[in-house]
């Protein structure tokens, strides 16, 4: 239940194109679900979260879209870029009986061909 | 502001040495979190060290442990080294637990 499963676990995207990354989770006590960007050699870089009582939170060319009531949030990256190659991450936690634990998915390597 | 700092970025050590990893936190934040990212594997979470306390631990043997310096820094130890333990590892920190995470760019542990 602590799970959090994303897909794919790797991204092929032209140029231009729209990148698409896919998780799903199954505890309901869940309230903040954060996507990391990581580059090789460096640590995850938070790029954008979102809480439950929305349903889409867009920053520039990167959107969040969840989906209560089917426990699934999507990264969607528009007009993909080359320096978007990285590694994605989707995570979750709790605020209540906190745990300090971020749960990640097992990422998706994204690589924008030119 | 700086960020998550840590120290040193390579380590080598033979099987059955013990290793010692530092994090030295975002100014102001209280909070500090380690995770194991081992090829394949993902990010696992192994520490949450909060004023000065450790609040949580992951599903890792107790060879690792650390602990929380009053300035809030933190030093992450792993005894009995096995081959296995070869990974990066990252620290994070936040204002407040539950929130989002600045993360460093991580220890490369190698034991051989």
């Amino acid at each position: 239940q602590q799970q959090v499963k994303q897909s794919p676990q790797s991204l092929i995207v032209q140029k231009g194109g729209i990148s698409i990354i896919n998780c799903a989770y199954e505890n309901t006590a869940f309230d903040y679900f954060p996507w990391y960007q990581q580059f090789p050699g460096k640590g995850p870089a938070l790029l954008i979260a979102i809480r439950p009582d929305v349903s889409e939170k867009k920053e520039g060319r990167f959107t969040i879209s969840f989906n209560k009531s089917a426990k699934q949030f999507s990264l969607h990256i528009m007009d993909s870029q080359p320096g978007d190659s990285a590694t994605y991450f989707c995570a979750a936690s709790r605020s209540s009986g906190n745990t300090g634990k971020l749960i990640f998915g097992q990422g998706t390597t994204l690589q924008v061909k030119p | 502001e700086a960020g998550v700092t840590q120290s040193p970025t390579h380590l080598i050590k033979t099987r059955g040495q013990q290793a010692t990893l530092r994090c030295s936190p975002i100014s102001g934040h209280t909070s500090v979190y380690w995770y194991q990212q081992a090829l394949g594997l993902g990010l696992q979470f192994l520490l949450w060290y909060d004023e000065g306390e450790e609040r949580n631990r992951g599903n890792f043997p107790p060879r690792f442990s650390g602990r929380q310096f009053p300035n809030y820094s933190s030093e992450l130890n792993v005894n009995a080294l096995e081959l296995e333990d070869s990974a990066l590892y990252l620290c994070a920190s936040s204002l407040a637990s539950g929130g989002g995470y600045t993360f460093g760019s991580g220890t490369r542990l190698t034991v051989v």
